[in-house]
């Protein structure tokens, strides 16, 4: 446990539904990283937060994808009308701003969009 | 484009034996490299961080070196374990892209009795 936990751990949907899901960080650290993960491959990153900034956004996070992270602290991560190439592991990770950045990651959450 | 390639993409040896995964990199410049374990279902688990200038740095049974010079790095296992069965991830964090971290595809390893 590396003490960053999310919720819910899987996630089943119907094609067309939102969803969201949460992340808490390890309690010191200011940064927060989402990244999205495929069977067989490695973490995609998707966005991440310094304290309640979000200073980075890669090209992947389509306009139904949204991440707050609004006294930075927690983080949620929305899905507006999935769709079945949504399908993955959501992984959520936080870190110090330090040199090496040491980032420690959640347990992930699947979603299966059906 | 930048790149992690690691190989082989699958690997499977007997419990108690050796092991080594290979990682080639394209990223240039990088700030460091980076070796996870993941376990099937979980998130990635840090092994070594390495910043550019260090050769090797050991973390109790798993051995990790970096050749800046050609480019590659490679994971050594010894004396596995059942426990070692999971994904090995190369990461090499972007100088170039605010620090991005650039992931390679992994090599999965599976330790049989």
């Amino acid at each position: 446990d590396t003490g960053v936990s999310q919720d819910p751990r899987h996630k089943i949907t119907k094609r067309g539904q939102n969803v969201t899901f949460r992340c808490d960080p390890i309690s010191e650290h200011n940064r927060l990283y989402w990244y999205r993960q495929t069977l067989g491959q490695g973490p995609e990153f998707l966005t991440y937060f310094q304290n309640e900034a979000q200073l980075e956004k890669s090209r992947l996070l389509s306009d139904r994808f949204s991440a707050e992270r609004p006294k930075g602290s927690f983080s949620t991560l929305e899905i507006q009308r999935t769709e079945q190439g949504d399908s993955a592991m959501y992984l959520c990770a936080s870190s110090l701003a330090v040199s090496t950045d040491e980032q420690y990651f959640g347990p992930g959450t699947r979603l299966t969009v059906t | 484009k930048n790149q992690v390639e690691q190989s082989p993409q699958s690997l499977i040896i007997l419990e108690g034996k050796n092991c080594t995964l290979q990682c080639n990199y394209t990223v240039s410049p990088f700030s460091n490299l980076r070796w996870y374990k993941q376990d099937t279902g979980r998130g990635p688990v840090s092994l070594t961080i390495m910043t550019f200038s260090e050769n090797t740095k050991s973390n109790g049974r798993y051995t990790a070196t970096l050749d800046a010079d050609t480019k590659q790095s490679s994971l050594h296992i010894t004396a596995s374990q059942l426990s070692d069965s999971a994904s090995y991830i190369c990461v090499v964090s972007d100088m170039d892209s605010n620090y991005q971290l650039i992931w390679g595809a992994g090599t999965k390893l599976i330790i049989k009795p």
